[in-house]
């Protein structure tokens, strides 16, 4: 079965630490999503991409998260400095050029103490 | 802008009763309507969708069936396992999934023997 992998599964860190998530989206799906998911705030949309390129971050507080997409196979979404509020599940998903269901990554788990 | 509104749980049943989780939906145009479950520990999995008006969407027993005149989703099964528990969500994206989905807050379930 074809599925959107994500590393780390688990991340315990202190307050202040770089933190980078990484997914590999399904092969041949142009665009990702990155989701944060907490029990206040349920499913929240942090950004995504098509094709490689940005088409919206402004689900993200911009001072200390970033998201890329190197290359199709890897998007990466860095927290720098971490915060204890930063606390959460972090989904990576991907979908086909046509078509508009998604698929998703079993998640991030983050901690930061 | 687009919308999804679901029942708040969380709503605990009997293992073999019958389940009804709400949704409802505002959006410009005809979108396309998800439901969406995740289960302890793990990501979101797509459960069914419908693409246009009369469409049922149906999987593991679940079911659903796309309303325009009343702008709902509901999901649905006769009878309901413990294996069932988990938070279910509904979800919209537009005609041609050019926009991220949109989640409802999610619907927690849980079956107990």
């Amino acid at each position: 079965d074809a599925r959107v992998t994500q590393t780390p599964r688990d991340k315990v860190t202190e307050m202040g630490q770089e933190v980078t998530m990484r997914c590999q989206p399904i092969l041949g799906h142009n665009t990702v999503f990155w989701y944060r998911q907490t029990m206040m705030q349920g499913l929240e949309l942090l950004a995504y991409f098509r094709n490689r390129a940005p088409l919206d971050d402004s689900g993200m507080p911009k001072d200390r998260f970033s998201a890329e997409m190197p290359d199709a196979t890897l998007a990466t979404l860095k927290i720098q400095p971490s915060e204890p509020r930063d606390s959460a599940v972090y989904f990576c998903a991907s979908g086909p050029s046509s078509g508009n269901t998604i698929y998703f990554g079993e998640g991030s788990w983050l901690t930061v103490v | 802008g687009d919308s999804v509104t679901q029942m708040e749980g969380p709503v605990t049943l009997s293992e073999e009763a019958f389940l009804t989780i709400n949704c409802t939906y505002t959006a410009t145009g005809y979108p396309s309507l998800f439901w969406y479950v995740q289960y302890p520990g793990e990501g979101l999995q797509l459960l069914l969708k419908a693409t246009k008006a009369d469409d049922k969407g149906s999987n593991k027993g679940f079911e659903a069936t796309y309303r325009k005149e009343t702008t709902s989703f509901h999901l649905e099964k006769g009878s309901v396992q413990v294996s069932d528990s988990a938070v279910y969500f509904c979800a919209l994206s537009d005609l041609l999934g050019n926009t991220p989905l949109v989640f409802g807050k999610g619907t927690r379930l849980s079956v107990i023997a």
